[in-house]
């Protein structure tokens, strides 16, 4: 598709287990970006790729927290030993190299990740 | 450290004109971002402004002021399909974004 693609859109889990969330970004877009939303809050930086490698590893919360990137393209956001906490929007966003294009941001419609 | 401000909530009136402000203290500057988002959709780009002034975008207005660290999204004509939160976003010297909280809008007939 031409846009921001997530998978999958819901995911319910059991604490303690591990997950895993997917983000196929739009096609050419260098730079991708994954947030994390609590319900009623505001956009939590995770982690940002440019290309393959991550400049910014910053955001994550723990070591609980791992991404991937290959192929410039799809990007993959694990999540270890769930916790209850973890419940949140995953959201991924992708956007062009260079200057303020890097800004204009394309988001997903994001994983909604539920921890029993 | 950075930070960006914006009203936490705004009620307005259908039909009316409503103004968001956002000020920020960053390292660098490299442009100012408006997304708006709908409550349980992701968030979509508003508007990108780099240069001091007013950009027009039909309903939707976005002034900057550098030397004063400060923005406005203005909305005019209200409908309650506007609605939402309005995210302000600072891209820094390095490139990254850092975003405001959020001001959630409310519409009333």
């Amino acid at each position: 598709g031409a846009g921001v693609s997530q998978s999958p859109s819901n995911k319910v889990t059991e604490k303690g287990k591990d997950v895993e969330l997917r983000c196929d970004p739009i096609s050419g877009h260098t730079a991708l970006y994954w947030y994390r939303q609590r319900l009623g809050q505001g956009l939590e930086f995770l982690i940002y790729f440019q290309g393959n490698s991550a400049p910014d590893k910053s955001g994550l919360p723990s070591d609980r927290f791992s991404a991937e990137r290959t192929g410039e393209s799809v990007s993959t956001l694990t999540i270890q030993r769930t916790q209850q906490e973890d419940s949140a929007v995953y959201l991924c966003a992708s956007s062009k190299r260079g200057g303020g294009a890097v800004g204009e941001l394309f988001f997903g419609e994001g994983s909604r990740l539920t921890v029993l | 450290g950075q930070n960006i401000d914006q009203p936490t909530e705004m009620t307005a009136t259908e039909g009316a004109i409503v103004q968001i402000n956002c000020t920020y203290q960053t390292s660098g500057f490299n442009g100012l971002f408006w997304y708006q988002q709908h409550a349980g959709e992701a968030p979509t780009f508003l508007s990108y402004n780099v240069l001091d002034g007013l950009e027009e975008k039909g309903r939707f207005s976005s002034f900057l002021s550098r030397s004063k660290g400060y923005s406005y999204l203005l909305l005019k004509e209200l409908q309650m399909k506007d609605s939402a939160s309005y995210l302000c976003a600072v891209l820094d010297s390095n490139y990254q974004l850092i975003w405001g909280a959020g001001t959630k809008l409310i519409i009333k007939p």
